[in-house]
């Protein structure tokens, strides 16, 4: 079964920082996908990845994709308050089951 | 565009009750998959459906079921509730099998088992 690991799992940033959020995962897959869940909300989603370097950018947040590495980064650059909330990762197999990963649950403090 | 409804948003249910969820899907929309988040934890995919068919499953038992009607609207059917299917049971729908287009949520249905 396909793996999906992301970390850290909890990370609480000043406003103004910047940070990365990993995700790793276990087999070839070069489908992946960056979604935001807010507490008591449904997931939206944020960026879609599919090729080996794809970077794609949405105001404050970037995505990359190393798909020999089978690694993904989101880099939160100088974070606001209106960012906390839980990122989800997900790849897909090759029979189109999306495998998310445990979340990475992120708080900007004033 | 109308995406994705579910209904109903919460619901109580005594262990060995059986419930059904239901999920209309954004228009144009012919998969729909279905998954179980627990509390503090990421969506784990139960299974989906396309034009009507089951084409994949994850490690759920078959007390799990569903159905995907001609207009793509589906349903989940969970038979003899264990207290462990308490969860946020989320319903994702997109065009196609492709991958270029992600998967849009509903808001979920809360279940709670008791």
């Amino acid at each position: 079964e396909l793996k999906v690991e992301q970390n850290p799992l909890f990370l609480s940033m000043q406003e103004g920082k910047n940070y990365t959020i990993y995700c790793n995962y276990s087999t070839t897959s070069d489908r992946l996908y960056w979604y935001r869940q807010d507490p008591g909300k449904s997931l939206e989603s944020l960026f879609v990845l599919l090729s080996n370097g794809a970077v794609k950018q949405e105001g404050r947040l970037m995505a990359s994709l190393d798909t020999k590495a089978r690694l993904s980064t989101l880099h939160i650059t100088a974070a606001v308050h209106d960012l906390s909330a839980t990122y989800f990762c997900a790849v897909t197999d090759t029979g189109n089951q999306f495998y998310f990963g445990t979340g990475t649950s992120l708080t900007v403090i004033p | 565009e109308t995406g994705v409804t579910q209904s109903p948003t919460h619901l109580i249910k005594t262990r060995g009750q059986q419930v059904t969820l239901r999920c209309s899907s954004q228009s144009g929309h012919n998969t729909v998959s279905w998954y179980q988040q627990a509390l503090g934890q990421g969506p784990q995919f139960i299974f989906q459906y396309y034009r009507e068919e089951e084409n994949g499953r994850g490690n759920f038992p078959p007390r799990f079921s569903g159905l995907q009607f001609p207009n793509y609207s589906s349903e989940l059917n969970v038979n003899a509730l264990e207290l462990d299917d308490s969860a946020l049971y989320l319903c994702a729908s997109r065009k196609g099998q492709g991958f270029n287009s992600p998967l849009h949520f509903g808001n979920g249905t809360r279940l709670t088992v008791t």
